[in-house]
């Protein structure tokens, strides 16, 4: 069974201010995502990362993928309060009967604060 | 462009009430699962389907049934609802096969057993 680890599980940041979010996870996957959840509400893609050295960016958001390392990042550049919210990882393995089945991380809560 | 539209919203059921929580999509997707979601679980999958007329467990799937009759609907059944089952439930579609792609999740349906 995949495992999928985030951490830090809560973030509290000041505004302006850089971090880094880190899902590891166990075996060789074929993608990885990156969800946004506000409160309250539903989930919403933010990247797509398909193969190893993948990076994309989005704003003040950017996301890699080292699949040697079985390791994901999500690097938040000079938070603002706007970035508040829960993000989720994603391992997506392609193989036979599990195709297309998610195996998600507990989610990485995120308070940017003036 | 209405995307994944889940029904109800809410709802409030006794325990050993049965219900049915709807799942549509109109992106012709061949891929839909349903999740739930508890408090720091992250979302994790109770069933999916990769088409109509195939279906499989994911990993909590025990107290749930699905069928998929069409390529549009996926419908999770409540057979005998328990406390344990609270939890706000999310239904998801993709597509499948080497161009995969993003699951787009509905707006969740928040349910409790009481």
């Amino acid at each position: 069974e995949l495992k999928v680890e985030q951490n830090p599980l809560f973030l509290s940041m000041q505004e302006g201010k850089n971090y880094t979010i880190y899902c590891n996870y166990s075996t060789t996957s074929d993608r990885l995502y990156w969800y946004r959840q506000d409160p309250g509400k539903s989930l919403e893609s933010l990247f797509v990362l398909l193969s190893n050295g993948a990076v994309k960016q989005e704003g003040r958001l950017m996301a890699s993928l080292d699949t040697k390392a079985r390791l994901s990042t999500l690097h938040i550049t000079a938070a603002v309060h706007d970035l508040s919210a829960t993000y989720f990882c994603a391992v997506e393995k392609n193989r036979g009967s599990t195709l297309g089945r998610l195996y998600f991380g507990r989610g990485t809560q995120l308070t940017v604060w003036p | 462009n209405a995307g994944v539209t889940q029904t109800p919203k809410f709802q409030v059921l006794k325990t050993g009430q049965s219900m049915t929580l709807q799942c549509a999509q109109d992106m012709n997707h061949e891929y839909m699962s349903w999740y739930r979601q508890d408090p720091g679980m992250g979302l994790r999958l109770i069933h999916y389907s990769v088409g109509a007329g195939i279906t499989d467990q994911g990993e909590v799937p025990n107290g749930y049934n699905v069928s998929r009759s069409t390529t549009e609907d996926f419908p999770l059944r409540l057979l005998s609802a328990a406390p344990s089952q609270t939890s706000v439930y999310f239904c998801a579609s993709s597509r499948t096969g080497a161009a995969g792609g993003i699951q787009y999740f509905g707006a969740g349906t928040r349910l409790s057993v009481l």
